[in-house]
């Protein structure tokens, strides 16, 4: 049982280049979402989903995209990655609103 | 949006006190929790708290859902070096999936 795994955990990307943060749980969790965390800031909801097929905005979503095709999988899209979206990113999971989120162990994103 | 105000900031230590850091809100949460994060890693919950008034403990720490509804404290008791690391209150609104998050108490432990 692996948990909450991200990929990569490190990425350097030029401005305008895209790529797709990967995770993955294998708890079965209905619930996923994915976090951006800046120093100061805390950590702020990009994107979430409540179920495959579902998705949803969060609180900073915009210049991200994502989809959820299975219960196991919820990939983060940049299309076009500009330098402020240098910023470690966090998926996590959890079984329930009142179950507690599990997350992994990130993946720091640097745009130059 | 709700937004959760944590305090203190950063706090620095010595080996063996006391520690205490809060989270308040002018909006009403029906879930609080305190995880913690080490360098490089996730966050790691802590404590659960689900209804108001409810006072939980795990081990050195002790966590408080606010009667109000809008705040939640954290203590550690006797620090010790490897309480450091940044801590997170969260809150749940009912009804609603968004999980937010405080923007993290920095604590430091001086052996």
């Amino acid at each position: 049982n692996a948990g909450v795994t991200q990929t990569p955990k490190f990425q350097v990307l030029k401005t305008g280049q895209s790529m797709t943060l990967q995770c993955a749980q294998d708890m079965n969790h209905e619930y996923m979402s994915w976090y951006r965390q800046d120093p100061g800031m805390g950590l702020r909801l990009i994107h979430y989903s409540v179920g495959a097929g579902i998705t949803d905005q969060g609180e900073v979503p915009n210049g991200y995209n994502v989809s959820r095709s299975t219960t196991e999988d919820f990939p983060l899209r940049l299309l076009s990655a500009a330098p402020s979206q240098t910023s470690v990113y966090f998926c996590a999971s959890r079984q329930g609103t009142r179950s507690p989120l599990h997350f992994g162990n990130g993946t720091r994103l640097t745009v130059t | 949006g709700q937004q959760l105000n944590q305090s203190p900031q950063s706090m620095f230590i010595q080996e063996g006190e006391d520690v205490s850091m809060n989270c308040t809100s002018s909006s009403i949460f029906n879930t609080w929790l305190w995880y913690k994060q080490d360098p490089g890693e996730g966050p790691v919950l802590l404590i659960a708290l689900y209804k108001a008034g409810e006072l939980t403990s795990n081990g050195r720490l002790t966590a408080q859902f606010g009667i109000t509804r809008k705040d939640s404290f954290l203590n550690i008791s006797a620090s010790i070096p490897s309480d450091v690391g940044i801590y997170f209150c969260a809150g749940l609104v009912g009804g609603s999936e968004k999980l937010v998050f405080g923007k993290g108490t920095k604590l430091t432990v001086n052996p």
